[in-house]
């Protein structure tokens, strides 16, 4: 246990629906990462907040796709009109600020759209 | 945008064997970290590598950035079946962006 959490763990949905997925950081870190992981891949970067600031967000990531972090705690990653394609391990990390930034990561929300 | 690539893809080793894999940037980094997943884990963190040519040794594992910090590699010596996993490697580049590699498959054959 790394100290990350993330909730749910496991989501099913029909194509169409919206979902939203939450992850709490280590209390003191205040870098927090959103990823999506998909069998036999690397983590792929999704965006990036500085306390409650999102500072990156990938260009590969569609308007179906938003997160927040209201208020540089804990933060929810929300896809609209979900996608098959959109299946896969959503990974969540955070990190302290600075040159060494070790990023702690949760144990992820599989999500499976039908 | 940056890509970060790694090779091999996989590698089957006898136990006792060294293992190296490999990660090549296509932009200069400003930090490189290497990560450890095992099948239905999450990434975790081994090492961080920040200056130009430094190499980094954890017991075994020997860790290196590249000179024009576009490059690194991990390196175990006589591997052990605990060692199985998948590694990658990690770039921060502009914005703090993190780019992971494509990762190498290590599997461990007793």
């Amino acid at each position: 246990d790394t100290g990350v959490s993330q909730d749910p763990r496991h989501k099913i949905t029909k194509r169409g629906q919206n979902v939203t997925f939450r992850c709490d950081p280590i209390s003191e870190h205040n870098r927090l990462y959103w990823y999506r992981q998909t069998l036999g891949q690397g983590p792929e970067f999704l965006t990036y907040f500085q306390n409650e600031a999102q500072l990156e967000k990938s260009r590969l990531l569609s308007d179906r796709f938003s997160a927040e972090r209201p208020k540089g705690s804990f933060s929810t990653l929300e896809i609209q009109r979900t996608e098959q394609g959109d299946s896969a391990m959503y990974l969540c990390a955070s990190s302290l600020d600075g040159a060494y930034n070790e990023q702690f990561f949760g144990p992820g929300t599989r999500l499976t759209v039908l | 945008g940056q890509q970060v690539m790694q090779i091999p893809q996989y590698q089957h080793v006898q136990e006792g064997e060294d293992f190296t894999t490999y990660c090549n940037s296509s932009t200069t980094l400003s930090n490189i970290q290497w990560y450890k997943q095992r099948p239905g884990g999450h990434p975790v963190f081994l090492i961080q590598l920040v200056k130009s040519g430094e190499v980094k040794k954890q017991k075994r594992l020997t860790f290196q950035f590249g000179e024009a910090k576009k490059n690194s590699s991990l390196h175990i010596t006589a591997t052990q079946t605990t060692d199985v996993g998948t590694y990658f490697c990690a770039g921060t580049g502009g914005y703090q962006k993190v780019t992971f590699g494509t990762g190498t498959k290590l599997q461990v054959i007793p």
